[in-house]
Order: structure tokens, then C-alpha cells, then sequence
């Protein structure tokens, strides 16, 4: 079956302390992003990676690292959680197939909160 | 400076009638639209796209319309079903650039 997995689905965390959320997606897609959804403002990217070692900022990516070592992984860092970075996270596969990017999947999220 | 645009954040429909989602944007670069819905606590799903080249793409009970003088396009669901009830993001991209950016999304809740 097709999908994307993250993990955890669920974490609470306390400031300062390093976590990582996993992703991996068994498509073979070239394309990879991290979302960040909060209320009122909708689906935000963190980061995206169009290929193996090829990373970019999207429109919010302060306070996270991603790393993308391999096709199938794209995991999320925070070196430092702060209170701020309470949100559900989605990670999201895509290709970019004949001169059109194709539907992302998505993966079913991890709620973070950081207290 | 938000590229995608969904200005109603909810939307009510009776079940059996027409509902009409809006979505605008500003970047003229972007040639390939898509529809997400998201339920609560489930990540979103695809549904329906359409590419600059067409005004209208048509799947079962949902269709969704361009007009891209006006950079604007539409989703409708008819008839709407209480299944329907869910935030629908519009999405657009540069084919062949970056991925997908998003609205903020509308509520969609249709009432039996």
C-alpha cells in the first residue's frame, strides 16, 4: 500500500529538548516537504527537498533542520523546541512527473506540543 | 505575502444543494491547481486538479472550474453529502518547480 508514515503521531516534549519526528514514504517520490498546520493559517511549509541532499527553506523554517540521506526519509529536527512550535506536523511525498507536479500525499501527522 | 488565497474560512450548506468553494492567487507562474480535504485527525487527501490548459475538470459529484484572467478558481460539490463535511485547502503550483503552496482552507459543513 502506497503511503507516507510518521512518527510519533503524538509527543509532548518540554522546551530545549531535541526531538525528531520521522517520515518515510515507500513511493519512490523525488519530492519530500514538512507542513506546519495552525489554526487560521492554514497548511505552512517548513522545509521541502526535491532530491537526496537536496534541502530548501519553504515559508517557515526557523528553529527546524531537516536532512534528506536517502529517498525514502525525510526526518524533521528541532534542536531546541520552544512553545511556539505547538502545531500538527504533516510530511508530504510527490514526483514530479511529465511537466506537472503530480498530488502530494500526505502522512496522518504528529501533533506536537512543546511545554 | 500569502500567494493562495481562500477568503471564506467556513462555509454551511444544506445536504442536497450546491456547495461552492473559492480559492484566488497572485503568482501568474503557477499552472497547476489541486484540492485537498482534510478530516480531523487524518492527514489530507487529493482530490481533484486541473492544469492551466483547461477552465474545468469534472470527477463524479465534484468539479472544479479556472478562470485564469481573473486568477480565481472554484470547487463544486453537488449535491453536497454530510460526508462532505471537512476543510478543503486550494493548491497551487509552478510545474517543475517547488512544491505545493497552500490556502488557509475552508470549513465545509453540510447540514442534514
Amino acid at each position: 500500500e502506497a503511503q507516507v508514515t510518521q512518527n510519533p503521531r503524538y509527543l509532548i516534549t518540554v522546551t530545549g529538548k531535541k526531538l525528531t519526528v520521522t517520515c518515510s514514504q515507500n513511493m519512490n517520490h523525488e519530492y519530500m516537504s514538512w507542513y506546519r498546520q495552525d489554526p487560521g493559517l492554514g497548511l505552512r511549509q517548513i522545509y521541502y527537498s526535491m532530491n537526496v541532499e537536496v534541502t530548501d527553506k519553504g515559508d517557515v523554517p526557523e528553529g527546524y533542520k531537516v536532512s534528506r540521506k536517502e529517498k525514502r526519509n525525510f526526518p524533521l529536527i528541532l534542536e531546541s523546541p520552544s512553545p511556539n512550535q505547538t502545531s500538527l506536523y504533516f510530511c508530504a511525498s510527490s514526483d514530479p512527473g511529465q511537466g506537472a507536479i503530480t498530488e502530494a500525499f500526505f502522512g496522518q501527522g504528529t501533533r506536537l506540543t512543546v511545554v | 505575502d500569502q500567494q493562495v488565497k481562500q477568503n471564506s474560512p467556513s462555509l454551511s450548506v444544506q445536504e442536497g444543494r450546491i456547495s461552492i468553494l473559492n480559492c484566488d492567487y497572485t503568482n501568474s507562474m503557477f499552472d497547476y491547481f489541486l484540492w485537498y480535504k482534510k478530516y480531523p485527525a487524518e492527514g489530507p487527501t487529493f482530490l481533484i486538479s486541473i492544469s492551466s490548459i483547461k477552465d474545468k475538470n469534472e470527477d463524479g459529484r465534484f468539479t472544479v472550474f479556472l478562470n485564469k484572467s481573473a486568477k480565481h478558481l472554484s470547487l463544486h460539490i453537488v449535491p453536497s453529502q454530510p460526508g462532505d463535511s471537512a476543510v478543503y485547502f486550494c493548491a497551487a503550483s509552478n510545474s517543475g518547480n517547488t512544491p505545493l503552496v497552500f490556502g488557509k482552507g475552508t470549513r465545509l459543513s453540510v447540514i442534514a
